[in-house]
């Protein structure tokens, strides 16, 4: 069964620069997840979806950050514009179902530096 | 909100010493617990889980038991290996909401 795929693996930009990541989650799974892990620290979550939906974005910086997963399938995760403070790796997720319960899957993440 | 603590590393140990990680927990209701490991160059895993008070998780020698009394879900491992170096994550999830620790980096030596 093939995992969680993202890219790119690595990006480089400068601060005020625009960014889009791309994850597909391991198929036939509805609920996916997005994360931020800056360095020395544990992942975050920034926003999960249930197929196409929306189910929490709560902690994601909206006047900067935005996601979509149009189909129920792959998502892209955008930032514009970077900050410096964005330097982080960010991590795809996902999971069969939604329980509470729920096995997440991740993907090896970007690793993103912003200049 | 939810939070976890975990025990900050690193932690460096021989090849068959008995290993603790430590984790405590603040949340509302009912949560769910798990332990997530990284393994060098790989991605973040699921290593066990338990998702009521008392259950105990377990897997590849390691253990780990829900406390509500002490709100804790440390981690064991009787006899730890070279290849149980990794970062270990204590996580919970309550709700929509999932938090995890800020890392434990394990090291073993020969």
């Amino acid at each position: 069964e093939a995992g969680v795929a993202q890219s790119p693996r690595y990006k480089i930009i400068e601060k005020r620069q625009s960014v889009a990541f791309w994850c597909n989650p391991i198929s036939g799974h509805a609920t996916l997840y997005w994360y931020q892990q800056i360095l020395g620290q544990g992942p975050k979550l920034l926003i999960q979806f249930q197929n196409n939906g929306v189910v929490d974005d709560s902690q994601l910086p909206k006047d900067r950050f935005s996601a979509e997963r149009l189909k129920g399938v792959d998502s892209t995760l955008k930032i514009q514009p970077a900050k410096l403070e964005d330097s982080a790796v960010y991590l795809c997720a996902s999971s069969l179902i939604r329980t509470g319960q729920e096995t997440q899957y991740f993907g090896p993440g970007t690793r993103l530096l912003v200049l | 909100g939810n939070s976890v603590t975990q025990m900050e590393g690193p932690v460096t140990l021989s090849e068959e010493a008995f290993l603790t990680i430590n984790c405590t927990y603040t949340a509302t209701g009912y949560p769910s617990l798990f332990w997530y490991v990284q393994y060098p160059g790989e991605g973040l895993q699921l290593l066990l889980k338990a998702t009521k008070a008392d259950d105990k998780g377990s897997n590849k020698g390691f253990e780990a038991t829900y406390r509500k009394e002490t709100t804790s879900f440390h981690l064991e491992k009787g006899s730890v290996q070279v290849s149980d170096s990794a970062v270990y994550f204590c996580a919970l999830r309550g709700n929509n909401d999932m938090r995890f620790g800020a890392g434990t980096r394990l090291t073993v030596k020969p």
